[in-house]
């Protein structure tokens, strides 16, 4: 099976600019979270989504948004954005009724 | 909430030697803990994962140790060899069917280098 893909892998934007990531899982998957990595905050959950329904949401403003499509691929923007939000996004892959949790390569977002 | 501590941040041994790198939890209603390992330019990789109802799990040179009494666990790495050399992260969650559905907190990260 394919593992994880996000795209685009590297984005740079410019503070007050708005950014969609995107994130395809396993197939069969149909969970799916997001998580952002700083070398501050190191690995901090944003949310999870299932057939989707956003079940559960981390500690991060309302800039912060997600939603999942009929086919499990999911989505994440981020509105008007800020130097701190620099960071890579990281998206896991989950059957929905296990466990284990796969990651993709994230997406490594600048903000200038 | 949860909350994972991870120690040490940063461990250099020499190849061949044995690694630990420890993990203590806050809450007792955690009961899935996985490692990762995450290359440069990687995401992380899942590299072992034990339940709560499991005391210790190995897999050839890497073997993972809970004790939910104290609420910590361990990764053990043996015979290291320089390509495992990355950064290695453990986290807890209350699992799949838990009502955060399988939210991992993370621990801060160990780097681990291993030297020819």
């Amino acid at each position: 099976k394919a593992g994880v893909t996000q795209t685009p892998r590297y984005l740079i934007k410019t503070r007050g600019q708005q950014v969609t990531l995107s994130c395809s899982p396993i197939s069969g998957h149909r969970s799916v979270s997001w998580y952002q990595q700083t070398p501050g905050q190191g690995l901090q959950f944003l949310f999870e989504y299932f057939s989707e329904t956003q079940r559960n949401k981390g500690n991060f403003p309302g800039r912060f948004s997600g939603r999942q499509f009929s086919n499990s691929r999911s989505e994440m923007n981020v509105s008007t954005l800020e130097l701190g939000d620099s960071a890579l996004y990281l998206c896991a892959s989950n059957s929905g009724g296990s466990d284990t949790q796969y990651f993709g390569p994230g997406t490594r977002l600048t903000v200038l | 909430g949860e909350n994972v501590e991870q120690h040490p941040s940063t461990l250099s041994v020499q190849e061949g030697d044995s690694a630990v790198i420890k993990c203590t939890y806050s809450d007792s209603a955690s009961n899935y803990f996985p490692w990762y390992k995450q290359e440069l330019g990687k995401g992380p990789q899942l590299i072992i994962d034990i339940r709560s109802n499991v005391g210790e799990k190995k897999d050839q040179r890497i073997a993972v140790t809970l004790n939910k009494t104290a609420k910590h666990f361990s990764l053990h790495i043996t015979e290291t060899q320089p390509e495992d050399s990355a950064v290695y992260f453990c986290a807890a969650s209350m699992g799949a069917g838990g009502t955060s559905y399988g939210k991992l907190t993370f621990g801060q990260g160990t780097i681990l280098t291993v030297h020819p």
